[in-house]
């Protein structure tokens, strides 16, 4: 079945480093690709997406690129601050039609001062 | 406007009561999904809804698991004879409709059973 694996964490980083967290996944088909993050105390949020191979989705800095061909999804930034302290979340929506999530384990990034 | 609101945040309850857990989605939006996330993992698919019926339950566990959402909003999820492997956080998320649309989350309910 169609599955998502990311990078273990955690990561640490000092501030204004440069992040990458890797993402692969398995699936039958082309399915869209998400990038949720969970904030301390807060839920799920969607953080960047995209629908198509070689599309970047990018927010906050953030950016990603569907690898069709490496079948991957990295998440980058360029230089992170302490603010982006959290745990990232891979996900694929499965093509069943119903959109259903399938995400990865997660990665915690800590960000230093 | 608001966003997805789940009742009760915590819940502790006793190995094998029977436990409810409530879910408000954004007003309009018709898809309205559940997740379950145990420690140190992410969110598992638990069941999905378009409307008021359940298009695909098949994320449920085993048969004590049942949801339902009788008017198309408001969803609970009903665990019976609840046992320590239930133990998660249990999260819901709504979308405007079931295709591409992005889903919301809410905060979700930690339920700990003892």
């Amino acid at each position: 079945g169609d599955s998502v694996t990311q990078m273990e964490g955690p990561v640490t980083l000092s501030e204004e480093a440069f992040l990458t967290i890797n993402c692969t996944y398995t699936a039958t088909g082309y399915p869209s690709l998400f990038w949720y993050v969970q904030y301390p105390g807060e839920g799920l949020q969607l953080l960047l997406k995209a629908t198509k191979a070689d599309d970047k989705g990018s927010n906050k800095g953030f950016e990603a690129t569907y690898r069709k061909e490496t079948t991957s999804f990295h998440l980058e930034k360029g230089s992170v601050q302490v603010s982006d302290s959290a745990v990232y979340f891979c996900a694929l929506s499965d093509l069943s039609g119903y959109n259903k999530l399938i995400f990865g384990a997660g990665t915690r990034l800590a960000v230093h001062p | 406007g608001a966003g997805v609101s789940q009742t009760p945040s915590n819940k502790v309850t006793e190995k094998g009561k029977y436990v409810e857990l409530r879910c408000d989605p954004i007003s309009g939006h018709t898809a309205l999904y559940w997740y379950r996330q145990s420690l140190g993992q992410g969110p598992e698919f638990l069941i999905y809804f378009q409307g008021t019926g359940a298009a695909d339950d098949s994320g449920l566990p085993n048969d004590r698991f049942f949801a339902v959402r009788p008017e198309g909003s408001v969803s609970t999820l009903k665990i019976q004879r609840t046992e320590r492997g239930d133990s998660a956080v249990y999260l819901c998320a709504s979308s405007l409709m079931d295709s591409t649309d992005t889903q919301y989350f809410g905060p979700g309910t930690r339920l700990t059973v003892l």
